[in-house]
């Protein structure tokens, strides 16, 4: 059992470039989350989903970002004509389904806009 | 708006002393709170779950509490070790959305 797989672990992109995200969940798992983390600060709520379904996308900046979580294959986080801002840690988590869990997360992917 | 406080960024302490974490919240009504130990380029790592409606929880050295009057939650280490020395993060939920406080850094000198 792997966990939760993210990859890459670190991603460079120059200003204006697309940046995609990807995130495997935990085997049995079919909600995932996204957060994004600064340095020195927390970890802010982007989107939540469910296979095939957006659940939840109050966090996620309403342009340039974009989020799936298709059928067959792993979540994806996009972002398009990223700027410097945009450089952060991007986790995600997930969690089996409804009820009260702990959410599982991965290693996280490091972009850097440069 | 919603507001997620820990005490201070960074708590140090002598090892096999008890480390106090604190969590305070405002303007929200969790059913039930998290605890998430993080270190350094890795992701949070889930340690303790306690619902609205349990005052205690315990899981080997770790206790954690949780007032809804006062909204707030401690998350104790007993008998601290160097190992130990991480960022803490309580994060606070209803059904599945789910908030993070910034995190408290903890070194346990040894």
């Amino acid at each position: 059992n792997a966990g939760v797989m993210q990859n890459p672990r670190h991603l460079v992109r120059r200003r204006g470039q697309e940046a995609r995200l990807r995130c495997s969940p935990m085997k049995g798992h079919s909600h995932v989350y996204w957060y994004r983390q600064l340095p020195e600060e927390g970890l802010k709520f982007m989107v939540y989903l469910q296979k095939e379904n957006i659940i939840d996308e109050s966090g996620m900046p309403k342009e340039r970002f974009s989020a799936e979580f298709p059928k067959e294959g792993p979540s994806i986080l996009r972002i398009q004509q990223v700027v410097r801002g945009d450089s952060a840690a991007y986790f995600c988590a997930s969690s089996p389904g409804e009820g009260v869990y702990g959410y599982t997360f991965g290693s996280g992917t490091r972009l850097t806009v440069v | 708006s919603q507001k997620i406080e820990q005490n201070s960024e960074a708590l140090n302490i002598q090892e096999g002393k008890t480390a106090t974490l604190t969590c305070n919240y405002t303007n929200y009504s969790p059913a039930y709170l998290q605890w998430y130990r993080q270190d350094p380029g890795r992701g949070p790592v889930f340690l303790l779950l306690i619902r609205e409606n349990e005052k205690e929880k315990r899981k080997e050295r770790l206790k954690v509490t949780f007032d809804t009057t006062l909204k707030q939650s401690l998350f104790h280490i007993t008998a601290s070790q160097p190992a130990d020395s991480a960022t803490y993060l309580c994060a606070l939920a209803n059904n599945n959305d789910m908030r993070f406080g910034a995190g408290t850094r903890l070194t346990v000198k040894p």
